[in-house]
């Protein structure tokens, strides 16, 4: 099957500084790729829809200045969580899709602390 | 308004027994069904993937039924393992451009 790799998998950083979380397609090209966001005991929450080329759709209540996304190209969508504070420490999870919408591929997550 | 619901919330079973997870959907227009099993702090990873024509799809020890009619699946695990541990999450695709709905997942523990 299609491979989705994310990087990095855990993260450390202190509080007011930025992390980057990046989201690749490796063996094909999604033009649309999800970012969701697990905190712990929950299910997975969608957090932001990324189409290449052009600005992300971000769902209700996520800041689209705390949680810049970037998807400049058909296979590497970014996450940026800019001012990082204790609370968005969480599991996050990029999802790619295969043209036809029918098939949805994850990466393997990335655990975010804030400290 | 587009959901998912799985029950139980939560299922403890001995080791080598079966079990049943339960999945009702009200998304509409409907593509696909697929059952994810989530190990703890790893992403998903695809179980099984129901079409709107298919009505039962195994996958070695799992196997899922889907009634498209009664909007309702179900994910029957077979002689569990230690291994079988893990959240399993019931996720629906509806048609179009549209994203993923998930289901918060049922907590499986299997104990020796």
């Amino acid at each position: 099957g299609a491979v989705v790799s994310q990087h990095p998998s855990r993260v450390i950083c202190k509080s007011g500084t930025s992390v980057k979380i990046e989201c690749r397609s490796l063996d094909f090209q999604a033009t649309t790729m999800f970012w969701y966001r697990q905190f712990p005991k929950q299910s997975l929450m969608l957090m932001a829809t990324s189409n290449e080329g052009s600005k992300a759709t971000y769902e209700q209540g996520v800041e689209k200045d705390k949680f810049l996304i970037n998807h400049a190209s058909l296979t590497l969508s970014t996450l940026t969580v800019t001012s990082a504070h204790p609370e968005d420490s969480s599991f996050y999870i990029c999802s790619a899709l295969v043209s036809g919408w029918t098939e949805a591929f994850f990466g393997q997550g990335t655990r975010l602390t804030v400290v | 308004k587009n959901q998912v619901e799985q029950s139980p919330q939560s299922l403890i079973i001995l080791e080598g027994k079966n079990c049943t997870l339960q999945c009702n959907y009200t998304v509409s227009p409907f593509s696909n069904l697929r059952w994810y099993k989530q190990d703890t702090g790893r992403g998903p990873v695809s179980l099984t993937i129901m079409t709107f024509s298919e009505n039962t799809k195994s996958n070695g020890r799992y196997t899922a039924t889907l009634d498209a009619d009664t909007k309702q699946s179900s994910l029957h695990i077979t002689a569990s393992q230690l291994s079988d541990s893990a959240s399993y999450i019931c996720v629906v695709n509806p048609s179009g451009n549209t994203p993923l709905v998930f289901g918060k997942g049922t907590r499986l523990s299997v104990i020796a």
